[in-house]
């Protein structure tokens, strides 16, 4: 079946540090990739996605490149603030057809001033 | 713009008592759904629907039954809680555009304690 792992948090950065979180995927078909943000207290939110392969989704000054050849997804920003604190989550979809979500487990993020 | 509601946005059951967590999207989607999340296990869906008259079984449908009258409204029934259902309850909602399935959209969730 599809799956998503993700890195183990949390993840304590200090502000204006750089930040990568890991994702690789499994899927049987074509997947579409996203990252989710959820913020304390909150719903989930589209943080950016990719539909194809070599596509790099980006928003907010965070990036992630679907790379097919690695199974991966990795979302990454160059300089993060206190504001960024938060859970990540990678998801996929496989499909047209099929619209539920597959989502790997979160990543928190702390950023320390 | 109020996108998808979820209401309650908390709650404490007993054992066995039963219960319904609401979700209504103003956003005319088709295709609604409920996940919940649990520390370390990332969401994993309960039930979706397709559109008014249609659901189905997602992942870890056991102890939920839904239904969807209509396109803005898919309540989430608990018939007897459990401990085990103590959770994070989501709502989320999407559409296709030019074939293509869109983001999901979530609602702001539902914190439930079964004691």
């Amino acid at each position: 079946g599809d799956s998503v792992t993700q890195m183990e948090g949390p993840v304590t950065l200090s502000e204006e540090a750089f930040l990568t979180i890991n994702c690789t995927y499994t899927a049987t078909g074509y997947p579409s990739l996203f990252w989710y943000v959820q913020y304390p207290g909150e719903g989930l939110q589209l943080l950016l996605k990719a539909t194809k392969a070599d596509d790099k989704g980006s928003n907010k000054g965070f990036e992630a490149t679907y790379r097919k050849e690695t199974t991966s997804f990795h979302l990454e920003k160059g300089s993060v603030q206190v504001s960024d604190s938060a859970v990540y989550f990678c998801a996929l979809r496989v499909g047209t057809g099929r619209r539920a979500l597959t989502f790997g487990s979160g990543t928190r993020l702390q950023v320390q001033p | 713009n109020a996108g998808v509601t979820q209401t309650p946005k908390f709650q404490v059951l007993k054992t066995g008592q039963s219960m319904t967590l609401q979700c209504a999207q103003d956003m005319n989607h088709e295709y609604m759904s409920w996940y919940r999340q649990d520390p370390g296990m990332g969401l994993r869906l309960i039930h979706y629907s397709v559109g008014a008259g249609i659901t189905d079984q997602g992942e870890v449908p056991n102890g939920y039954n839904v239904s969807r009258s209509t396109t803005e409204d898919f309540p989430l029934r608990l018939l007897s809680a459990a401990p085990s259902q103590t959770s994070v309850y989501f709502c989320a909602s999407s559409y296709r555009v030019a074939g293509m399935n869109t983001e999901a959209f979530f609602g702001q969730g539902t914190r439930l304690t079964v004691v």
